[in-house]
């Protein structure tokens, strides 16, 4: 089964707009974290926004914020007031295990979804 | 500051040839991962250092993938006698030690095997 699903291949929104890119996840471990990362045309992965299992409120990192919603293991990212710049790959990504005490971090993504921003 | 770098940024080899990709993480960073995305597709982990100790190598598709960090601060990932299947971007991240802190990632190497 996969662990994080992205079920949006592509999505389109006006610029200004807000826009909901989802991520479901599956695991069984008590504690784990949620990342979101863009990915521009040009390659590197450039972090967002960091939800970790315990974490009471959602995050939100300036025009990004975090929808967790733990009992449906789903952890969307929403954009608000899109621009141009935007317009990248966008992955959600886990990390199972607890904040601290553990001994890898290592990451397992979903398969992306593409965002265009249209002017 | 300084990000993570990799070298070399794109590299073509004939089938059966060996690689070496270096990656160079942010300066202070004890965690350095591995991962490989394939075109259209999400990275997949390889392998994970934390300073010079590969504490996880489970993602290592073959045998023929070998990773070090000898000193803690470089690493070097080589796959031996390169196949078609290996053609991908191999990515190269670094962090702080702790879950939750990001991981930045390099710019990634594209292997193109011919």
């Amino acid at each position: 089964a996969q662990k994080i699903t992205q079920t949006q291949p592509g999505m389109f929104v006006q610029e200004k707009e807000a826009v909901t890119l989802d991520c479901t996840y599956d695991t069984s471990d008590p504690s784990y974290g949620l990342f979101w990362y863009k990915q521009p045309s040009s390659g590197e992965m450039i972090f967002l926004i960091y939800q970790g299992s315990y974490d009471q409120q959602n995050a939100t990192e300036g025009r990004y914020s975090l929808n967790f919603q733990k009992a449906r293991k789903s952890a969307n990212l929403v954009i608000s007031a899109s621009q141009l710049g935007d317009s990248a790959m966008y992955f959600c990504a886990m990390r199972e295990g607890p904040d601290s005490g553990g001994s890898n971090y290592k990451l397992t993504f979903g398969k992306g979804t593409l965002l265009t921003v249209n002017p | 500051g300084a990000g993570v770098s990799q070298s070399p940024r794109y590299k073509v080899a004939k089938r059966g040839q060996d690689v070496a990709l270096r990656c160079d993480p942010i300066s202070g960073h004890v965690s350095l991962f591995w991962y490989q995305q394939a075109l259209g597709q999400g990275p997949e982990f390889l392998t994970y250092f934390q300073n010079e100790a590969q504490l996880d190598k489970s993602g290592l598709p073959s045998d023929r993938f070998f990773a070090e960090r000898p000193e803690g601060s470089v690493s070097t990932l080589k796959i031996q006698r390169t196949q078609q299947e290996d053609s991908a971007v191999y990515l190269c991240a670094s962090s702080l030690l702790g879950a939750r802190y990001e991981q930045y990632f390099g710019p990634g190497t594209r292997l193109t095997v011919t």
